[in-house]
């Protein structure tokens, strides 16, 4: 039981490059999200997705792109990538709404230089 | 503007104290709060509260929620090294998007 996982797991790239970081989820649930996490701001949330197909942006999109064309996966693109775009990034996942918790992945340390 | 709020943001225990986290919310349209841990890794889920006045335990964690008040504490009785650790609230308002709503965390150090 794989749960949900995020490639890579660590990331160095270079300013102006797109990166993409992966999640993918075995649970099947319907709503995923992508945090970024940085010293003084705890999280906070970049894009999130109630079903294939159906995002938002949470508070902090600008610079990303997500999609979500299949249930179990919800990859983020950094378009051009910047040195404040320097993170940990969490996806998680919630199978609905009401009495369900929210799973975090690993986390993918990204690092822009 | 929704907001969570916890209190303090950092904390320093001995091994044996007991310590109360704090979490105060303004959200419309509230379903519920939840706790979770976070070590040097991925946040994990502790509690979750729905009702006013009804304790959840898990050994020496327990937290209760105030809806009238609009707070949570997290109480943790007999500290030990092994919990330390980011502790994060989180709020659900009950958006079609089943987005949580965080707060900033307290972190906690517990020293031997």
């Amino acid at each position: 039981d794989a749960g949900i996982t995020q490639s890579p797991r660590y990331k160095i790239t270079e300013t102006g490059r797109q990166v993409t970081l992966m999640c993918h989820q075995t649970w099947s649930h319907s709503y995923m999200f992508w945090y970024r996490q940085d010293l003084g701001h705890g999280l906070r949330l970049i894009y999130y997705s109630a079903a294939a197909d159906i995002t938002d942006k949470g508070e902090v999109p600008d610079g990303y792109v997500v999609s979500r064309s299949k249930t179990e996966n919800f990859p983020l693109t950094l378009e051009s990538a910047t040195r404040s775009q320097t993170s940990v990034y969490f996806c998680a996942s919630r199978l609905g709404l009401g009495a369900y918790e929210q799973y975090f992945g690993p986390g993918t340390r990204l690092t822009v230089t | 503007e929704d907001k969570v709020v916890q209190s303090p943001l950092s904390l320093v225990v001995h091994e044996g104290d007991t310590v109360t986290l704090n979490c105060s919310y303004e959200v419309t349209n509230f379903r519920s709060l939840l706790w979770y841990k976070q070590e040097k890794k991925a946040p994990t889920f502790l509690f979750m509260l729905t009702s006013s006045g009804i304790e959840k335990k898990s050994g020496r964690l327990s937290s209760i929620l105030d809806k009238k008040e609009l707070f949570s504490i997290l109480n943790i009785t007999a500290t030990q090294t092994g919990d330390s650790a980011i502790y994060l609230c989180a709020v659900d308002r009950g958006s079609t998007l089943g987005r949580l709503y965080f707060g900033r965390g307290t972190q906690l150090t517990v020293w031997p």
